[in-house]
């Protein structure tokens, strides 16, 4: 397994409450990424990082903030939470020496439902 | 932009038939292809990859060829097992490093 930890694994939390997630790798890897999964939907880009303090959005990023200060760990944070938040959040690594042709390797994920 | 289409679920086989999942996408450029796996309850795991037109993936009995002219990167399995229950996913990664998800299939496969 690649060494990543999402944390928490499950969390519950009421509309309007900020949340932050974590991801922490073991792997030095460059690339980060954060999903959604949704019924119908597959898994959604929300945001990924290309290295420390470097980042962009994704497809639905709206609603979402992310940061990396250390290679290791790349945090997703709600700032104001929704019920259309509710989901399943994956996080994802890469390395960089393959370019496009390296898979992303991905987290258990963190379950999270907004009330 | 960049897109990978599924065939809609469930595809409910039995036992020792054979899996077709089909995937087409749609791409500038030259993506590199994936095959994803979930088991319930757990994350994505990587199944097959291609890189380039022509190449097949393989990996646990599971087989997908990179077919540019069609614009397909179809999954087969020659004799399921019911073990090989689960969620499949498609997904390509472009240039911009992202990687992009079709909507998955889900496999049930009764004994």
């Amino acid at each position: 397994d690649a060494g990543i930890t999402q944390s928490p694994r499950h969390k519950v939390t009421e509309t309007g409450t900020p949340v932050t997630l974590r991801c922490h790798q073991t792997e030095n890897h460059r690339y980060m990424y954060w999903y959604r999964q949704d019924p119908g939907h597959g898994l959604r880009l929300i945001h990924y990082s290309y290295g420390v303090k470097d980042t962009d959005k994704g497809e639905v990023s709206d609603g979402y903030s992310v940061s990396r200060s250390k290679t290791e760990d790349f945090l997703l944070t709600l700032e104001s939470a929704t019920s259309s938040q509710t989901s399943v959040y994956f996080c994802a690594i890469s390395e960089s020496s393959g370019g496009q042709n390296s898979p992303l390797h991905f987290g258990n994920g963190t379950r999270l439902t907004v009330t | 932009g960049n897109s990978v289409t599924q065939m809609e679920g469930p595809v409910t086989l039995s036992e020792e038939a054979f899996l077709t999942i089909n995937c087409t996408y749609t791409a500038t450029g030259y993506p590199s292809l994936f095959w994803y796996v979930q088991y319930p309850g757990e994350g994505l795991q990587l199944l097959l990859k291609a890189t380039k037109a022509d190449d097949k993936g393989s990996n646990k009995g599971f087989e997908a060829t990179y077919r540019k002219e069609t614009t397909s990167f179809h999954l087969e399995k020659g004799s399921v097992q019911v073990s090989d229950s689960a969620v499949y996913f498609c997904a390509l990664r472009d240039s911009s490093y992202k990687l992009i998800f079709g909507s998955g299939t889900r496999l049930l496969v009764r004994p």
